[in-house]
């Protein structure tokens, strides 16, 4: 079974740029999230769609970030424009069913470094 | 606000034992995880309670009080490659995702 596929892996852009990343979850996930881990830190929830549909996006700084799952099944993630702050590894992840036991699987990420 | 704590850095030997404790004060409680996460990879899920008590999963056991808002990861037999950071996470309610602790960094030497 495929897992959580991500790109690009590595990402240099300078602050005021814009940026956007890219998710595949594990075929017949319905549950999709983005995640934001800043060095030295746990992963901070930014959005989490159920199929096509947002249910939280309440920590996602929407003057700049924004997120889609068109058709319910790949998900892009865009930063416009970027600061420095944003500087983290994105870590997209997807899960069976929702609220039930089954873990999260997530990607391999995407590190962002804004200069 | 919610708030999950571990320590930030433990250090063990090849073949000992180690216990990471957890503890958390969050507005609700519907399962608590543990994830392994080497650096520069992805968290990789370890194992879940959301009822007190043992879990155990080969050289990993977790433990869960719900009562007293703490867990802890025990990890056998230890092994150079077991050297990564170790994250508690609790779900809020049924459907919501994870909130993530900012993770036990274990460095393990022969």
């Amino acid at each position: 079974e495929a897992g959580v596929a991500q790109s690009p892996r590595y990402k240099i852009i300078e602050k005021r740029q814009s940026v956007a990343f890219w998710c595949n979850p594990i075929s017949g996930h319905a549950t999709l999230y983005w995640y934001q881990q800043i060095l030295g830190q746990g992963p901070k929830l930014l959005i989490q769609f159920q199929n096509n549909g947002v249910v939280d996006d309440s920590q996602l700084p929407k003057d700049r970030f924004s997120a889609e799952r068109l058709k319910g099944v790949d998900s892009t993630l865009k930063i416009q424009p970027a600061k420095l702050e944003d500087s983290a590894v994105y870590l997209c992840a997807s899960s069976l069913v929702a609220g039930s036991s089954y873990e999260q699987y997530f990607g391999p990420g995407t590190r962002l470094t804004v200069t | 606000g919610q708030n999950i704590d571990q320590p930030t850095e433990m250090t063990a030997t090849e073949g000992a034992i180690v216990q990471i404790n957890c503890t958390y004060q969050t507005s609700g409680f519907n399962g608590l995880f543990w994830y392994q996460q080497h650096a520069g990879e992805a968290p990789t899920f370890l194992s879940y309670n959301v009822l007190d008590g043992l879990e155990e999963k080969g050289r990993f056991s977790s433990f869960l009080s719900r009562s007293k808002g703490y867990s802890y990861l025990l990890l056998k037999e230890l092994q150079m490659k077991d050297s990564a950071s170790y994250l508690c996470a609790v779900r809020l309610q049924a459907g919501t995702a994870l909130i993530f602790g900012k993770g036990t960094t274990l460095s393990v030497s022969s």
